[in-house]
């Protein structure tokens, strides 16, 4: 089957660096994204690899190994308005039809 | 500014009505939208996938006689449920695509069943 996991929770400091990863098992992968969704608002999209290495993107990094089905997201210099959920998507192709499978998101609460 | 449009944003109605949500994609064509159903502090479930001009195609356990899906066009896809009952109770939020881009998500529809 398809499983995607991603650590419920993590707390971090304003200012600081906060690393939240994402394990998959999967197939017909062709692509992770990362997403970030405030409660009770749909997410927003933050970035996305489809091939292996580091995608950088202001403040937010992403990074993908396909061979370990692995990827993290890396924010740096954290804020107050940072704190959200952020979810792990893998889009597969399934009999020439594309979708995502989500993880559960990670609940990341930044303090003063 | 956003690129998908979902309205209604708030939906609150009496048991066995339907309810009609419409997901637009504003400035792209989307070759597919998607449905989900969010339960609090769960993930995104995806529900369907719609083509435009064929039938949408529901994942498992979903029942495509009370979760219709219609895609008219290419900018705008609807989801009505049927005959609704306080178990449907949920947020609702569509996506689209084009290619192999990534998905935008329209605002979400919190969808309160009494």
């Amino acid at each position: 089957g398809q499983n995607i996991d991603q650590p419920t929770e993590m707390t971090a400091t304003e200012g600081a660096i906060v690393q939240i990863n994402c394990t998959y098992q999967t197939s017909g992968f062709n692509g992770l994204f990362w997403y970030q969704q405030h409660a009770g608002e749909a997410p927003t999209f933050l970035s996305y690899n489809v091939l292996d290495g580091l995608e950088e993107k202001g403040r937010f990094s992403s990074f993908l190994s396909r061979s370990k089905g692995y990827s993290y997201l890396l924010l740096k210099e954290l804020q107050m308005k940072d704190s959200a959920s952020y979810l792990c998507a893998v889009s597969l192709t399934t009999s020439g039809t594309y979708k995502y499978i989500f993880g559960t998101g990670t609940r990341l609460k930044v303090l003063a | 500014g956003a690129v998908v449009s979902q309205h209604p944003s708030w939906v609150i109605c009496k048991s066995g009505t339907s309810v009609k949500i419409e997901c637009r994609s504003l400035d792209f064509q989307a070759t597919t939208m998607f449905w989900y159903r969010q339960f609090p502090k769960q993930s995104l479930m995806l529900m369907a996938t719609s083509n435009e001009g064929s039938k949408a195609t529901y994942e498992q356990g979903v029942e495509k006689d009370k979760f219709l899906i219609n895609h008219a066009s290419l900018t705008l896809s609807t989801l009505t449920v049927t005959s609704a009952h306080p178990e449907d109770s949920s947020f609702y939020i569509c996506s689209a695509r084009a290619g192999a881009r990534p998905q935008h998500f329209g605002d979400g529809t919190r969808l309160s069943i009494l």
